[in-house]
């Protein structure tokens, strides 16, 4: 049972352009979001996260979008680069101490040149 | 500072065998992960040591074992290896959740 879905396996987006990355959850009782990247043969890098007390939250060309009721978050990019090319974890867990951190299966961004 | 190290790289190893993986976290994070990445499965949760003790623990059988020793450095074993054990390894550290976890490189392990 995935409680974490990443529905699109890939994407791919003219540079300049915006760049969304859509996930989906099914577990009511996680309370924190995070995205996280990776190239290949490198690890996954930590990109932005996000309470659910909060619905928006910004890092540079980095936005996260959380709308609880519908269970969904997104990750929007702008303008989208070549360099963000590679493929996006949505990642989440419950509050409180260290929980098990939930990954999606990944999607793949392509940003053509 | 330096990062996440994991070792070795890559490893080939025949079913049946047994393998043990390394991970030292960065200096002062407590919490070690461990996932196990497929293609088309994603990150797979396999446990996460905090000061020695393990914490969580994904769906994995019990061939998959870990340890964490005082300094926090990690050990992930699995034993009696088979073919669908062949993966990408990760392991993560962080001091703390809201600031989400640092990963390794991986260890690229296939079994043969």
């Amino acid at each position: 049972d995935q409680q974490v879905k990443q529905n699109s396996p890939s994407l791919s987006v003219q540079e300049g352009r915006i760049s969304i990355l859509n996930c989906d959850y099914t577990n009511s009782m996680f309370d924190y979001f995070l995205w996280y990247k990776k190239y290949p043969a490198e690890g996954p890098t930590f990109l932005i996260s996000i309470s659910s007390i909060k619905d928006k939250n910004e890092d540079g060309r980095f936005t996260v979008f959380l709308n609880k009721s519908a269970k969904h978050l997104s990750l929007h990019i702008v303008p989208s680069q070549p360099g963000d090319s590679a493929v996006y974890f949505c990642a989440a867990h419950g509050e409180g101490g260290y929980q098990k951190v939930t990954f999606g299966i990944g999607t793949k961004l392509q940003v053509i040149p | 500072k330096a990062g996440v190290t994991q070792t070795p790289r890559y490893l080939i190893k025949t079913r049946g065998q047994q393998v043990t993986l390394s991970c030292s976290p960065i200096s002062g994070h407590r919490s070690v992960s461990w996932y196990q990445q497929t293609p088309g499965q994603g990150l797979q949760f396999l446990f996460e040591y905090f000061s020695e003790t393990q914490r969580n623990k994904g769906n994995f059988p019990g061939r998959f074992s870990g340890r964490q020793f005082s300094n926090s450095r990690s050990e992930m074993n699995v034993s009696t290896l088979e073919l669908g054990d062949s993966a990408l390894y990760l392991c993560a550290s962080s001091q703390g959740q809201a600031y989400g976890y640092t990963f390794g490189s991986g260890t690229r392990l296939t079994v043969v």
